[in-house]
């Protein structure tokens, strides 16, 4: 089993939708969560952390259910601007190595 | 906002030499990585560094690879003799250390082309 899985999509909606991604991770002893985004050849750049309470930041929305290991990214009014790809990332604790899923791409189109 | 700096953005070299990709992480971060993304696949954990010194290594961070912080700012990774598949990008990231719950910040990495 991957250590953290995704569905590499592409994820293609109209401008103004809502879409939601999903992602599984393996390793139970996870604490820190992470959905970073990447643009084509560029490096990863922070969209959010993932707290156990769930978060939301403007038309971001980040959920984790830790009995399940399953972490959530819902992305509403969706902009030309948003298509990337989305990766769901991991780590054991902060400071420890990240482990990546394989992302999904998100394309929004006009 | 302060960021991680890697250079060059670019290196081209042939097979079987030396190359040395440098960065410059957050100055006030303790944790310092290296990442490498081959075109089309997933990010993988190359090496971990923390207190001068490695903390934590994958399989694919062999012989052929070291790391070094010779002063007090720049973090650099050698590949001793490359071969064709070390072509990918290569990132950098640093991070405040395990009690901040913050994100890991990554450079905009040193494009590899080894032919």
């Amino acid at each position: 089993r991957k250590e953290v899985e995704q569905d590499p999509g592409p994820f293609n909606v109209p401008e103004g939708a809502t879409v939601a991604f999903n992602c599984t991770y393996s390793n139970s002893a996870s604490q820190s969560f992470f959905w970073y985004r990447q643009d084509c050849r560029k490096e990863p750049k922070l969209l959010m952390s993932v707290y156990s309470s769930g978060n939301e930041d403007g038309r971001f929305t980040a959920q984790l259910n830790r009995a399940s290991q399953y972490i959530s990214l819902l992305i509403r009014d969706s902009k030309l601007s948003d298509s990337a790809t989305y990766l769901c990332v991991v780590a054991w604790e902060y400071g420890n190595k990240l482990v990546f899923g394989t992302g999904t791409i998100l394309r929004v189109k006009s | 906002e302060p960021e991680v700096t890697q250079t060059p953005s670019h290196q081209v070299t042939q097979m079987g030499q030396e190359v040395i990709l440098r960065c410059v992480p957050i100055s006030n971060h303790l944790y310092f990585y290296w990442y490498r993304q081959i075109l089309g696949q997933k990010v993988e954990f190359l090496v971990s560094f923390y207190n001068n010194e490695i903390s934590e290594k994958s399989e694919i961070f062999d012989d052929q690879f070291s790391v070094e912080r010779p002063d007090g700012s720049n973090f650099t990774l050698k590949i001793r003799s490359t071969k064709l598949e070390d072509s990918a990008m290569y990132f950098c990231a640093s991070h405040p250390g395990q009690n901040k719950r913050e994100g890991y910040t990554f450079g905009s990495g040193t494009r590899l082309t080894v032919v």
